[in-house]
């Protein structure tokens, strides 16, 4: 099993362009979620879904959208990039919410010139 | 609502001396609460996690946390550390009767262990 897989590993943009992280899952999870991660602040909550078609506002969403129109992927875009978005993305997945484990991608590197 | 607090970012200990991550948090409902690892360059895994069964949780790797409710607490231990402990530890807490179609996990800050030779 692949479990959860993030697309690029590794990204550098320029201020103000776009682009679109990919997170699949082979493990027929309804939830996905996408975090990001910093120095000192651990994981945040950017957005999430709790099925195909549904996506909801995590703790940080300005400036990001997200679309889930598949079960297993979860796309993140980033309309017009800012450098306070270079950062580490997570995507992770589980069965449901509660007590289930989340299984976590490798992580996405982003940075924003 | 719902928070954790990790008390130090930074942790050293020898190798072979006892581990010790803290982690306190605060729910008004009872809690489910995980442990995280994370290895560089890598994305977290599960190390244990409790959910209202046994108070003491044992986890993967050697590692064990103890749900105290008094203390409002859920400290990570392991007896003899290794250098392959070397890693980012994460705390979180979720409500126990998070409705369905809801999404309440919050994570600590997180703890690196530094483990010296």
């Amino acid at each position: 099993n692949a479990g959860v897989t993030q697309t690029p590993k590794f990204r550098v943009l320029k201020t103000g362009q776009s682009m679109t992280l990919l997170c699949a899952q082979d493990m027929n999870h309804e939830y996905m979620y996408w975090y990001r991660q910093d120095p000192g602040m651990g994981l945040r909550l950017i957005h999430y879904s709790v099925g195909e078609g549904t996506t909801a506002k995590g703790e940080v969403p300005d400036g990001y959208n997200v679309s889930r129109l598949k079960k297993q992927n979860f796309l993140l875009g980033l309309e017009s990039a800012a450098p306070s978005q270079t950062s580490v993305y997570f995507c992770a997945s589980s069965k449901s919410s509660g007590a289930n484990v989340l299984t976590f991608g490798a992580g996405s590197r982003l940075t924003v010139l | 609502a719902q928070s954790v607090t990790q008390l130090g970012s930074h942790v050293s200990v020898s190798e072979g001396a006892l581990v010790l991550l803290r982690c306190n948090y605060s729910s008004s409902v009872p809690p489910y609460l995980f442990w995280y690892v994370q290895y560089p360059n890598q994305g977290l895994q599960l190390l244990l996690k409790y959910t209202s069964a046994a108070t003491l949780v044992k986890g993967i790797n050697g590692f064990e946390a103890e749900f105290k409710k008094s203390e409002t607490s859920f400290h990570l231990t392991k007896p003899s550390a290794h250098m392959s402990d070397a890693a980012e530890y994460f705390c979180a807490v979720t409500e126990a009767y998070s409705g369905a179609g809801s999404y309440q996990l919050t994570f600590g800050k997180g703890t690196k262990l530094s483990v010296i030779p």
